[in-house]
C-alpha cells in the first residue's frame, strides 16, 4: 500500500494474555518505530529498527515488551501477559533513513486490556 | 536526552483567529517535526524542519536553531483544523527516534 500499515486497528484483550500487534511499513523505508501513547499522554517511544542493525530497545517498559522486524520489512510488537496499563494506542512510523528522515505514521492500534 | 516542551497545552479560538504553537527544545537537534492528531487518532506529519522557514497552505512552521524554538502557525483558523498538534525532535543520528511534546489541544469554534 501507499502508507504505513497497522493491524488490529483495534484489540480487545484479557488481563494476562499475549497479543501480537503488526506493522507494515512503506516499501524501501529502512527505519522503523513503535510508540505508544497512553491516555492523555504524550507519544512515548518504545523501540527503533535501521536496516539490519540490531535494534534500539531502550525503550521499551519492560521485558513483556519485545518487537521483531523479519526481512527488514514487517514488524511485529508482542506484548505478553497484559495489564491493564498497557492499554494504549500503538503507532507504527517509517522512514527512509535516520537524517533528514522523515517519519510516517500508521493509523494505530488501540489496545484496551480489561 | 532532549527535553522537548509545547506551549500552550490547551488553546480555544475563534474562527479565523492567527493562531501561534510554540515549542522549545533543550539538545541541538538534526530535524524537527510539527505533527497533527486528528481525534479519530490518525497522525499526519505536517512538516519537517531544520533550519529557516516552511510554509503549506494555511500553515507556517519556524525554526530558530541558535534559540532551539519552533512555533507553528495557522492562518485564518477554522473548525476543521481543530486537533491536537505535537512538536517531536531528532537529535544527532537519531537512535532514539523522536522525542515528542506533550501536544497542543486546539479548539476552534464557528
Amino acid at each position: 500500500g501507499a502508507g504505513v500499515s497497522q493491524s488490529p486497528s483495534n484489540k480487545v484483550t484479557e488481563k494476562g494474555k499475549d497479543v501480537e500487534l503488526r506493522c507494515d511499513p512503506i516499501s524501501g523505508h529502512t527505519a522503523l518505530y513503535w510508540y505508544r501513547q497512553s491516555l492523555g499522554q504524550g507519544l512515548e517511544f518504545l523501540i527503533y529498527f535501521q536496516g539490519n542493525s540490531a535494534p534500539d530497545k531502550s525503550g521499551l517498559p519492560s521485558d513483556r515488551f519485545s518487537a521483531e522486524r523479519t526481512g527488514g520489512s514487517v514488524s511485529t510488537l508482542t506484548i505478553q501477559r497484559t495489564q491493564q496499563e498497557d492499554s494504549a494506542v500503538y503507532l507504527c512510523a517509517s522512514s527512509l533513513s535516520l537524517a533528514p528522515g522523515f517519519a510516517f505514521f500508521g493509523q494505530g492500534t488501540r489496545l484496551t486490556v480489561v | 536526552k532532549n527535553e522537548v516542551e509545547q506551549s500552550p497545552q490547551n488553546l480555544t479560538a475563534q474562527e479565523g483567529e492567527f493562531i501561534t504553537i510554540n515549542c522549545s527544545y533543550s539538545v541541538g537537534i538534526s530535524a524537527l517535526h510539527w505533527l497533527q492528531q486528528h481525534p479519530g487518532g490518525g497522525i499526519v506529519s505536517l512538516f519537517m524542519l531544520s533550519s529557516g522557514k516552511k510554509k503549506h497552505g494555511r500553515l507556517i512552521a519556524t525554526i530558530n536553531i541558535q534559540e532551539k524554538h519552533s512555533s507553528l502557525h495557522i492562518t485564518a483558523s477554522h473548525p476543521r483544523d481543530s486537533a491536537v498538534y505535537i512538536c517531536a525532535v531528532r537529535s544527532g543520528g537519531g537512535a532514539d527516534g523522536l522525542t515528542f511534546g506533550k501536544g497542543t489541544h486546539l479548539i476552534i469554534q464557528p
